[in-house]
């Protein structure tokens, strides 16, 4: 089955530039997340939607970071004027909450394989 | 700002050896996940433990929801060189999943 797809896998660009990621979640997940993660450590909140709303955006660095999910689907993730401290690998995930009758079990959270960005 | 500490950062053993890997926060979560990370890829699921006390076993992996919720232990049995990863926990607090700083984990053969 079709997983979380991202693209480009592999980004390089020149500092200054805009840059814009794709993630495509899996078929029929409801929330879409975004993260940065840095190499050994764990994945850092950047923003998530439910459908198409942006239910929360605290965790975007500053106002050159923004997300759109218009059509509660494909998400986008872009970088205005980069910068090399932009460089890092940025995941999404979409997720599918379980319930068992009225016992929430907890969100499972399925990764794409990451965009590597790399800001010279 | 709600953090969950992993201990130790790094772990390097031989293969047959136990370990034991923390997760620490000062916040209360609904539910708490271990999630393992491979070189390359993303993290993927093992285990959502939800009921304070609440003990899972995968295999040689059993994991532990701390009382409070506001812990949780993973402890592998006989690690394998396979087990080798980044090893991460992830609370939900019904809001969005704070993960945790990560645990990685070598095993020598």
């Amino acid at each position: 089955g079709a997983g979380v797809s991202q693209s480009p896998r592999y980004k390089v660009t020149k500092r200054g530039q805009d840059v814009a990621l794709r993630c495509d979640p899996i078929s029929g997940h409801v929330s879409l997340y975004w993260y940065r993660q840095a190499l050994g450590q764990g994945p850092e909140f950047l923003t998530y939607f439910n459908y198409e709303a942006q239910q929360d955006k605290s965790g975007l660095p500053n106002d050159r970071f923004s997300a759109e999910r218009p059509e509660g689907s494909i998400s986008t993730l872009t970088i205005q004027r980069t910068e090399q401290r932009d460089s890092a690998m940025y995941r999404c995930a979409s997720s599918l909450y379980s319930w068992d009758r009225d016992r929430y079990l907890g969100e499972t959270q399925y990764f794409g394989p990451g965009t590597r960005l790399l800001v010279l | 700002t709600q953090l969950l500490e992993q201990s130790p950062q790094f772990l390097s053993i031989q293969e047959g050896e136990n370990l034991t890997v923390y997760c620490n926060s000062s916040s209360v979560f609904s539910s708490l996940q271990w999630y393992r990370q491979e070189p390359g890829e993303g993290p993927v699921l093992l285990v959502t433990v939800v009921t304070g006390g609440e003990v899972k076993k995968l295999k040689r992996l059993t994991f532990q929801f701390g009382d409070a919720r506001k812990d949780s232990s993973l402890h592998i049995t006989a690690a394998q060189p396979g087990d080798t990863g980044l090893y991460l926990c992830a609370g939900d607090n019904t809001d969005k999943l704070i993960f945790g700083t990560g645990t990685r984990l070598q095993v020598f053969p």
